[in-house]
């Protein structure tokens, strides 16, 4: 199995455009997050589906900010309009489920950069 | 609202060394206690885990030390070697579903 896949892996936008992250998980697991890191804040969750469904979007930032699973094998994050301080790097991790806690695997993450 | 305090920052430790990196948390409900390892440019990857009906756990050359009176815990990595020199994170995970990461421990192994 290939991992968790994420692209773009650096993207460098200006302030105000639209960015969407992309991200496939493994095959077969049933949970996907959505993580940001930074060197102030850390690793923060911002949001996890369970079989494509959103259950706690509760890390989400701010209206900007939005998630989708469309189904088991993608999932975009998508912040628009997009400003300097969200740059940082966004993971996503899948989880094999089907119960939770269980390892996560994490991806090789998007380094996001706002000018 | 902070809810798991990992320490120290950064440590630097002589090859064949001890490493030791401590957490501690405020809720008594966690139930899962997972340390991650993070290399630069790289995802964390799962290390070693532990529940609270053990007090110790080891693999290799990693320990997870459990002190469920004390709300600590703690990674021990013995005979340290250089490819060990990464980022520790702890984390604890809640009922909510959501796994809640420490600030992470910069570990340099000097040869």
């Amino acid at each position: 199995d290939a991992g968790v896949i994420q692209s773009p892996r650096h993207e460098v936008t200006e302030m105000g455009q639209e960015v969407t992250l992309r991200c496939k998980p493994i095959s077969g697991h049933d949970y996907l997050f959505w993580y940001r890191q930074t060197m102030m804040r850390g690793l923060e969750l911002l949001i996890y589906f369970n079989n494509n469904v959103p259950i706690d979007d509760s890390g989400m930032p701010e209206d900007r900010f939005s998630a989708k699973m469309p189904n088991a094998s993608f999932s975009t994050l998508k912040i628009q309009p997009s400003e300097p301080r969200d740059s940082a790097v966004y993971f996503c991790a899948s989880v094999p489920g089907p119960k939770i806690p269980d390892t996560q695997y994490f991806g090789p993450g998007t380094r996001l950069t706002v000018l | 609202q902070q809810q798991v305090k990992q320490s120290p920052q950064s440590l630097i430790v002589q090859k064949g060394g001890i490493s030791i990196i401590n957490c501690a948390y405020e809720n008594t409900a966690f139930d899962y206690f997972p340390w991650y390892q993070q290399f630069p440019g790289k995802g964390p990857a799962l290390l070693i885990a532990i529940r609270p009906d053990v007090s110790e756990k080891k693999e290799g050359r990693f320990t997870i030390s459990f002190n469920k009176s004390a709300k600590q815990f703690s990674l021990h990595i013995m005979d340290s070697q250089p490819g060990d020199s990464a980022t520790y994170f702890c984390a604890v995970f809640n009922q909510g579903g959501k796994l809640i990461f420490g600030q992470g421990t910069e570990l340099s192994v000097k040869p």
